[in-house]
């Protein structure tokens, strides 16, 4: 089982709606997690961080994390083709792997005019 | 203009050459990471350093080398015993260990 797992994408929102992107991890340990962005041929660009059970909310964006569940989400509200990209969700490792930041496999979202 | 910077954004290797790659930072931050990203694919950690003159291997550490001499910069060595290096390499760096990173702009190494 991969440590952080994505859902599959691509995932095709039109203008104006909701994006749900969402990851699942496996190590119970992981304390914080991040939400990146990252358009084609680009490095990634941060865009949430989420430390505490519960939902952040930042501009357009909401982040929410589950620990019971062991998953963490990211709403992105008022979709526009600008948000077009591939999300990253990350999580640090626990225990004697801390400092490890990883990476879920990404998923692709395309919003359509 | 405070941020990470990777040199060169391209490069280009004969199979056989050892190649190094450059990451600088001016954000004060003691951690510094690399990853490698192939199409399609999520990021990888090679290394990370969590502070100056220490480094831990990450993931895919073999075929690769780092050092840590100055806070501000973190440079990755390809050898010629990786056996894939073509590829996007990342450098990163964060406050401190298991806060938010900041990626640099990437290089992408073709080698050939």
């Amino acid at each position: 089982q991969k440590e952080v797992e994505q859902n599959s994408g691509p995932l095709s929102v039109p203008e104006g709606a909701i994006a749900s992107l969402n990851c699942t991890y496996s190590d119970r340990g992981s304390q914080s997690f991040f939400w990146y962005r990252q358009y084609s041929g680009k490095s990634p660009e941060l865009i949430m961080f989420i430390y505490s059970n519960g939902d952040k909310e930042d501009g357009r964006f909401t982040a929410q994390l589950n620990k019971a569940s062991q998953y963490v989400s990211l709403l992105i509200r008022d979709s526009q083709p600008s948000d077009s990209a591939t999300y990253l969700c990350a999580g640090y490792a626990g225990g004697t792997s801390y400092g490890k930041l990883t990476f879920g496999q990404g998923t692709i979202l395309t919003v359509h005019p | 203009d405070g941020g990470i910077t990777q040199s060169p954004k391209y490069l280009f290797r004969k199979e056989g050459q050892n190649v190094t790659l450059s990451c600088e930072q001016n954000l004060n931050h003691d951690a510094m990471y690399w990853y490698r990203q192939d199409p399609g694919q999520g990021l990888r950690l090679i290394y990370y350093s969590q502070i100056v003159n220490d480094f831990q291997k990450g993931d895919i550490a073999e075929g690769y080398s780092v050092s840590r001499e100055k806070k501000e910069s973190f440079p990755l060595t390809v050898t010629s015993a990786q056996k894939n290096p073509t590829a996007f390499y990342l450098c990163a760096s964060s406050a401190r260990t298991g806060t938010e990173q900041y990626f640099g702009p990437g290089t992408r190494l073709t080698v050939t």
